[in-house]
């Protein structure tokens, strides 16, 4: 079956680690998105990509990396300069007009 | 700051009414429109999406858009237990070619028998 995959599920940071999401999708979808959830709030977008090696920067994208060297995976580095990195973290992918816009099922990390 | 604003409620009504969601866009050229549910502590979903101005139904669920107004619903007709959550309303702003959404806060809804 087609579909997107977050992992880990939950992850737990230390205070000045850095951390990568993985994500990874096998519905030949050209744009991936990551979003970042906050209790009681909306989805903001931190980074995405309609092409491999070609990144955008979102809304929030200040303490975090990103790379696309294949279609199918785009992992996010949650760096020590996030200073608030406690959060649900969502990746989608779609087709370029934005149709078929499919999430992951999100990676909820803490910081211990 | 194009923005997406929706009411967070909560908005509470019975099983069997209709629930009424609303959600207004700060970009004129924004050109689809997107409803997601979300279930507490997992990922959103689609359950409609519209571009047109006028209203479009799927089952239960009616969209309607008004451009001229910025302004666009979700009516839920019959409602159960099992339609509370939270309803995100999400946009694709104008001069974009490629489907980057922008999301509002989300209306969280309660249906209570």
């Amino acid at each position: 079956d087609g579909g997107i995959t977050q992992s880990p599920k939950y992850l737990f940071r230390k205070e000045g680690q850095n951390v990568t999401l993985s994500c990874e999708q096998n519905l030949n979808h050209d744009a991936m998105y990551w979003y970042r959830q906050d209790p009681g709030q909306g989805l903001r977008l931190i980074y995405y990509s309609q092409i491999v090696n070609d990144f955008q920067k979102g809304d929030i994208a200040e303490g975090y990396s990103v790379s696309r060297e294949k279609k199918e995976s785009f992992p996010l580095t949650v760096t020590s300069a996030q200073k608030n990195p406690t959060a649900f973290y969502l990746c989608a992918s779609s087709i370029l007009s934005g149709l078929g816009y499919t999430f992951g099922s999100g990676t909820r990390l803490t910081v211990v | 700051q194009k923005e997406v604003e929706q009411n967070s409620g909560p908005l509470s009504v019975p099983e069997g009414a209709i629930a009424s969601l609303n959600c207004t866009y700060s970009d004129r050229g924004s050109q689809s429109f997107f409803w997601y549910r979300q279930y507490s502590g997992k990922s959103p979903e689609l359950i409609m999406f519209i571009y047109s101005n006028g209203d479009k139904e799927d089952g239960r669920f009616t969209a309607q858009l008004n451009k001229a107004s910025q302004y666009v619903s979700l009516l839920i007709r019959d409602s159960q237990p099992s339609d509370s959550a939270t309803y995100l309303c999400a946009v694709i702003e104008g001069g974009t070619s490629y489907g980057k959404l922008t999301f509002g806060q989300g209306t969280i809804l309660t249906v209570h028998p």
